[in-house]
Parts: structure tokens; C-alpha cells; sequence
């Protein structure tokens, strides 16, 4: 099937450690997007990806990193610097630019809780 | 600056009945205007996609409006059944700096009960 996949769909961290969040599809889509969701707020852009090696700063990005070596992959860091990390992070995967009759698949999500 | 605001903030009706949603936005230039329903803990799903020039849009149950000119969309649910429980989100597409982002409503929490 095609699709987007999100790994773990639970994932507890310790103060002080990074933890990296798991994102694949296999829709062949250029951008893939990562968004932050807390309660009672929209959706919030972390990074974003246009193409494989190239990746952009959303609008919260301090305290996260990413990587885009394959275009299928774009795994999210959430490093120590990141002050309130607990959330549901969700990753979304798009046609290229244009997205005029196009839409934005998202994938199950992560729920991070800091312990 | 590029806001998406969504009304009711929550909603509550009988199983059967109808309801509408509201969306009001503040995005220039303005690209396309999408819902999504996104159930507790899971990933938003599409469920219309409207154009600058589309009035309406239907998928079954659910119908989209949109009026470029005052800026305002709406979701109409039909018949609402207990599945239709969810978070409902208005997205609107804009063009910036020769890249579309999205900016994203705070969505309205509907609860269909039996």
C-alpha cells in the first residue's frame, strides 16, 4: 500500500536526550513536512523538505534537527535544547510546488512524553 | 499576518442531525483551502480541496463552501453519524518566498452522540 509511515506511534524520553522520530513514504512526493500539534493550537511547522538534501527551518525549528539523505526518509531529531518536547508530532509528505489540485498526506503520528 | 480561525471551537449534536462548520482566513496570496478530519491520536485525512475559483466542493456526507471574496469557508455534515466524532481542520495554502506552506486552523472538536 501506498502511504506514510511513523515510528514509534509512543515514544518516551528522559530529560537530557535526544530521540529521533521515524518518517517514510512511498508515495514518491519531493516535500515531506514536519508539524508539532498541542492541545488547543494548529498545526505548527518544524522543517520542511522541497527535494533529497535540502531542508528548510518552519517556523519552530530551535530545539529539533533533520535530514534528508533519501527521498523516501526524513527522520526528526529532538535534541536536549528542545524545552517543552512533549507533543504529537506529525509528518506529511506533498507533490512538488504547485499544489494547486494536490494535497498533503500525513502519517499516523508520534506522541512524544517527556519522563 | 496569515491566520486561520475555526468556529465553533467545539460542537456536540445528536446522531442524525446536521452541522456547520466555520472558517475564517487572513492568508495572502492564497493558494487553495483544504478540511481535513483527523480522529484522537491519529493523522488528519483529506477530505476536500477547493481552488480560488471553486464554490463548493462535495465528498458524501460532506460539503465545503468557500467565498474568495469575504474570505470565509464551511463544512457542512449531513446526517452526522457516531463516526463523524473527530477534530475537523481548515488548512489554507499560501505562497511564499516561491514555496507553498500551509497554515494550518485550530480545528473544531465535534462529538456526535447516540
Amino acid at each position: 500500500d501506498g502511504g506514510i509511515t511513523q515510528s514509534p506511534k509512543y515514544l518516551f524520553r528522559k530529560e537530557g536526550q535526544n530521540v529521533t522520530l521515524s518518517c517514510e513514504q512511498n508515495l514518491n512526493h519531493d516535500a515531506m513536512y514536519w508539524y508539532r500539534q498541542d492541545p488547543g493550537q494548529g498545526l505548527r511547522l518544524i522543517y520542511y523538505s522541497q527535494i533529497v538534501n535540502d531542508f528548510q527551518k518552519g517556523d519552530i525549528a530551535e530545539g529539533y534537527s533533520v535530514s534528508r539523505e533519501k527521498k523516501e526518509s526524513f527522520p526528526l531529531t529532538v535534541t536536549s535544547a528542545q524545552k517543552n518536547p512533549t507533543a504529537f508530532y506529525l509528518c506529511a509528505s506533498s507533490t512538488p510546488r504547485g499544489p494547486t489540485n494536490t494535497e498533503a498526506f500525513f502519517g499516523q503520528g508520534t506522541r512524544l512524553t517527556v519522563v | 499576518k496569515n491566520q486561520v480561525e475555526q468556529s465553533p471551537q467545539s460542537l456536540i449534536i445528536l446522531e442524525g442531525k446536521n452541522c456547520t462548520l466555520q472558517c475564517n482566513y487572513t492568508v495572502s496570496p492564497f493558494s487553495n483551502l483544504r478540511w481535513y478530519k483527523q480522529d484522537t491520536g491519529r493523522g488528519p485525512v483529506s477530505l476536500t480541496i477547493m481552488t480560488f475559483s471553486e464554490n463548493t466542493k462535495s465528498n458524501g456526507r460532506y460539503t465545503a463552501t468557500l467565498d474568495a471574496d469575504t474570505k470565509q469557508s464551511s463544512l457542512h455534515i449531513t446526517a452526522s453519524q457516531l463516526s463523524d466524532s473527530a477534530s475537523y481542520i481548515c488548512v489554507v495554502s499560501v505562497l511564499t518566498s516561491g514555496t507553498y506552506k500551509y497554515i494550518f486552523g485550530t480545528g473544531t472538536r465535534l462529538k456526535v452522540l447516540a
